[in-house]
């Protein structure tokens, strides 16, 4: 079983619209998450991170977390063109140490 | 304030040769992590270093691979004798702890080995 999994793609969603991502991951005593924007020949980026149980919203972006259900999601909101990226879901394995999924790459039409 | 600067940008390698890839943190960093990246995988953790120190080389390879961060220049990331399986993206990242919080990656360095 992978530590991380991301739903597989591509993702393509209308200008305006809700893309939804989602990750799964396997080790329970994980704490933080992160999400990561990755746009093609560039460096992963960092756009949400979520420690706790439940929503954070930043601008169009809101991160879910459940730990019960080992589940942290990624909604973006009114989604532009610009949006047209790969999303990396990351979990910590320790203090330091981050194991990230294959990534869903999602493309927002005009 | 310049981020975390990696050099070279692309490498051409032939199989046997050596390659080596430099990642300069954000000023004030002193933690540097080296992550490799497959085509169409998630990135991999390979090797953690603070100044001078290596605290966590579990995702390197034992053979070929080697890393550094000395008192004085960048991180280097040596790779001796490359294969063509060698062949992905290396990106470096650097915080000013030990926490993966506010890591800041590198533009990477992309690695071809013919």
């Amino acid at each position: 079983q992978k530590e991380v999994e991301q739903n597989s793609g591509p993702l393509s969603v209308p200008e305006g619209a809700i893309a939804s991502l989602n990750c799964t991951y396997s080790d329970r005593g994980s704490q933080s998450f992160f999400w990561y924007r990755q746009y093609s020949g560039k460096s992963p980026e960092l756009i949400m991170f979520i420690y706790s149980n439940g929503d954070k919203e930043d601008g169009r972006f809101t991160a879910q977390l459940n730990k019960a259900s080992q589940y942290v999601s990624l909604l973006i909101r009114d989604s532009q063109p610009s949006d047209s990226a790969t999303y990396l879901c990351a979990v910590n394995l320790d203090d330091y140490k981050l194991s990230f999924g294959a990534g869903t790459t999602v493309t927002v039409r005009a | 304030n310049a981020g975390v600067m990696q050099n070279p940008r692309h490498l051409v390698r032939r199989r046997g040769q050596e390659a080596r890839l430099r990642c300069s943190p954000v000023k004030g960093h002193s933690h540097v992590y080296w992550y490799r990246q497959l085509p169409e995988e998630g990135l991999k953790f390979m090797v953690y270093l603070q100044k001078e120190n290596i605290i966590d080389e579990s995702g390197m390879p034992k053979e070929r691979f080697s890393a550094e961060f000395p008192k004085e220049g960048p991180s280097i990331l040596r790779i001796q004798q490359v294969v063509r399986g060698d062949s992905a993206a290396y990106f470096c990242a650097s915080t000013d702890r030990g926490s993966n919080t506010e890591a800041f990656f590198g533009q990477g360095t992309r690695l071809t080995v013919v």
